[in-house]
């Protein structure tokens, strides 16, 4: 079975200085990750995603991701955190055999101060 | 493009009765699932329609069901509420709910239970 695992509840940052929200998996057969950030009351915004190709992965607002196969995770990574970047962020995984069911972390709470 | 839209918003019920909740997916987009978003539990995978044909379920009970429309639309029911039922409820389109398809998700239903 796939699963995640955001092993920080929180991630505290100052403005400025580079940030890292950690996620590992677990999936049978090639893995594909995704991160995502929520706002309060709000749905689920997409950050970026890994399929195959480069282990950097590039997506929205700045954030990139490493994917790292040997060590089973993809860190969400910035490197100047802004204000505005606090939210909560869940790291996803899918998995061929289920279709449309993606398997989330438990989220990561992301607070950067000025 | 207009995004995910869902309906209503706010959803305010009491022990016992039933409740509807509706989604429009990214037009284009075949592809809908639902997932469930509690303090406690995080977030866990309802279901997935495709085609109007339910591809994939989580580990619900019977009283959470739900179809899809011609036009991709999707309803989910959830009959004899329980208190534990208070969630936000979200739904995400894709294009064919493919692993390496991005989900794109809606602002979500806020349902309490009294």
């Amino acid at each position: 079975a796939q699963s995640v695992a955001q092993p920080e509840d929180q991630v505290n940052v100052a403005e400025g200085n580079p940030l890292t929200v950690k996620c590992t998996y677990s999936v049978s057969g090639n893995p594909y990750l995704f991160w995502y950030v929520q706002y309060p009351n709000r749905g689920l915004q997409f950050l970026l995603k890994y399929i195959t190709g480069d282990n950097l992965v590039k997506g929205s607002y700045g954030f990139e991701a490493e994917f790292n196969k040997s060590q089973t995770s993809f860190h969400l990574k910035k490197p100047s955190a802004l204000v505005s970047d606090s939210a909560l962020y869940f790291c996803a995984v899918r998995d061929w055999r289920n279709a449309g069911k993606s398997t989330f972390g438990d989220g990561t709470t992301l607070t950067v101060k000025p | 493009k207009a995004g995910v839209t869902q309906t209503p918003r706010y959803l305010i019920k009491t022990r016992g009765q039933q409740v509807t909740l509706s989604c429009s997916p990214i037009s284009g987009h075949r592809s809908v699932s639902w997932y469930q978003q509690t303090p406690g539990q995080g977030l866990q995978f309802l279901f997935e329609y495709f085609s109007e044909t339910q591809r994939n379920k989580g580990n619900f009970p019977g009283r959470f069901s739900g179809r899809q429309f011609s036009n991709s639309r999707s309803e989910m029911n959830v009959s004899t509420l329980e208190l534990g039922d208070s969630a936000l409820y979200l739904c995400a389109s894709s294009l064919a709910g493919g692993q390496a398809d991005t989900q794109y998700f809606g602002p979500g239903t806020r349902l309490t239970v009294l």
